[in-house]
């Protein structure tokens, strides 16, 4: 099946930089989605991105998908945003499979 | 609330009993997902519908459990004889295109 992987696994930055996750791929997809669960263990939509770039607020974006990877950026971090960021693709037979996820730790 | 709502939020039952979980996706989503997640690790599929077909099943999905969305609206999925490795996070999403998670079902088996 589909590998879908994450990095860097674990994050640990002060309030107020920035950062970037990465997920790669290993095959073509229909779509991708960047999520964050946040303590409480719901997984927040945060982008539905199967090519291109979006941003909202000082999240942002980017999925080049003939190149099999996608970029999420977190711009002046803030505590709130600590949690696992995941990454989740579909294809195919429509199936959403899961990254292996980063754990992103902001220190006040 | 037009999101995807999880029922119950929490379950404790014992070894051995059944358990019923409630999903209540949106409204116009046709493909309803069931994860389960334990600590630590990303969400694992179990199975996934189209309006009221049954698509996919893992082969986590043993014979002790079973899905069902009737007339593709809501969906349940049930665990009989649970056992204590049935503890998890049980996650139901909606899709179309982008999914649409509820905020789980944590069950603890005891």
């Amino acid at each position: 099946g589909i590998q879908v992987e994450q990095s860097p696994p674990d994050l640990i930055l002060q309030e107020g930089a920035n950062s970037t996750l990465r997920c790669n791929f290993s095959d073509s997809v229909n779509n991708l989605q960047w999520f964050h669960q946040n303590p409480w263990g719901q997984l927040i939509n945060l982008f539905y991105i199967p090519s291109g770039t979006k941003q909202n607020g000082r999240l942002s974006a980017t999925t080049v998908a003939t190149e099999r990877y996608s970029l999420l950026y977190i711009s002046s971090s803030q505590t709130t945003d600590s949690g696992v960021y995941f990454c989740a693709v579909v294809f195919g037979n429509e199936k959403l499979t899961f990254g292996t996820g980063t754990r992103l730790t902001i220190i006040p | 609330d037009t999101g995807v709502s999880q029922d119950p939020r929490h379950k404790i039952t014992k070894r051995g009993q059944n358990v019923t979980f409630r999903c209540d996706p949106i409204s116009e989503h046709n493909r309803l997902y069931w994860y389960r997640q334990t600590l630590g690790q990303g969400p694992e599929f179990l199975t996934y519908f189209q309006n009221e077909a049954q698509l996919e099943k893992s082969r986590l999905l043993s014979d002790r459990f079973s899905a069902e969305r009737p007339k593709g609206s809501f969906s349940t999925l049930e665990i009989q004889r649970t056992e204590q490795g049935d503890s998890a996070m049980y996650l139901c999403a909606s899709r179309f295109p982008d999914a649409f998670f509820g905020q789980g079902t944590r069950l603890t088996v005891v």
